[in-house]
């Protein structure tokens, strides 16, 4: 089974702060991506990646960037953390090329900024 | 840019009831996927469809691919509880990343 962690289920930080949420997959998949979950908005894509060293802006880029050094793991970084960046923030993954880009999500990370 | 628009938002049904959602773009789309995201959980493949006009069925649950390839619907039949959660359709445009449509959180009445 496909595996995708998220390195918290909730973290509180405040305004202004530097915050990292990383995620792990670990079935060798070339494409990983970042959403943000909010009420009435459904899951909206912030970043995503196909390969090691690359990526790609999604609709809602803005206050977010990401890093992936390494093909199991992406992250999303929040360089300034702002109260409208509240959310619940999902990651996931899939395989590349096979026409059949089902999408693994790991279990959210729910942040609340103050 | 592309759009995947889903309806409708909520939908509060009988026990036993169908429930059904539906799924447009402005475009063609190469596939759509279905998720399910129970309450406190994360979303979870289902089904994709590919062709023009496919249907699949999953027990209880039955999906359809217009002819265009621009709608999908998601149907239940006599629901049950366990169906209980926020459906979405998914776009694929053909390039390897999905537009999820805003779900439709279904509850059930006992």
């Amino acid at each position: 089974d496909v595996k995708v962690t998220q390195s918290s289920r909730y973290l509180v930080k405040r305004t202004g702060e530097k915050v990292f949420l990383e995620c792990v997959q670990d079935m060798d998949h070339e494409n990983m991506f970042w959403y943000r979950q909010d009420p009435g908005l459904g899951l909206r894509l912030i970043y995503f990646s196909y390969d090691v060293k690359m990526k790609e802006k999604g609709d809602i880029p803005e206050g977010y960037s990401v890093s992936r050094e390494k093909k199991e793991r992406f992250s999303l970084i929040l360089e300034s953390a702002s109260t409208n960046q509240t959310s619940m923030y999902l990651c996931a993954s899939s395989l590349a090329g096979t026409g059949e880009e089902t999408q693994y999500f790991g279990p959210g990370t729910r942040l609340l900024v103050l | 840019g592309q759009q995947v628009m889903q309806i409708p938002q909520y939908q509060h049904v009988q026990e036993g009831e169908d429930f059904t959602t539906y799924c447009n773009s402005s475009t063609t789309l190469s596939n759509i996927q279905w998720y399910k995201q129970r309450p406190g959980g994360h979303p979870v493949f289902l089904i994709q469809l590919v062709k023009s006009g496919e249907v699949k069925k999953q027990k209880r649950l039955t999906f359809q691919f217009g002819e265009a390839k621009k709608n999908s619907s998601l149907h239940i039949t006599a629901t049950q509880t366990t169906d209980v959660g926020t459906y979405f359709c998914a776009g694929d445009f053909g390039n390897e990343k999905l537009t999820f449509g805003t779900g439709t959180r279904l509850t059930i009445i006992p």
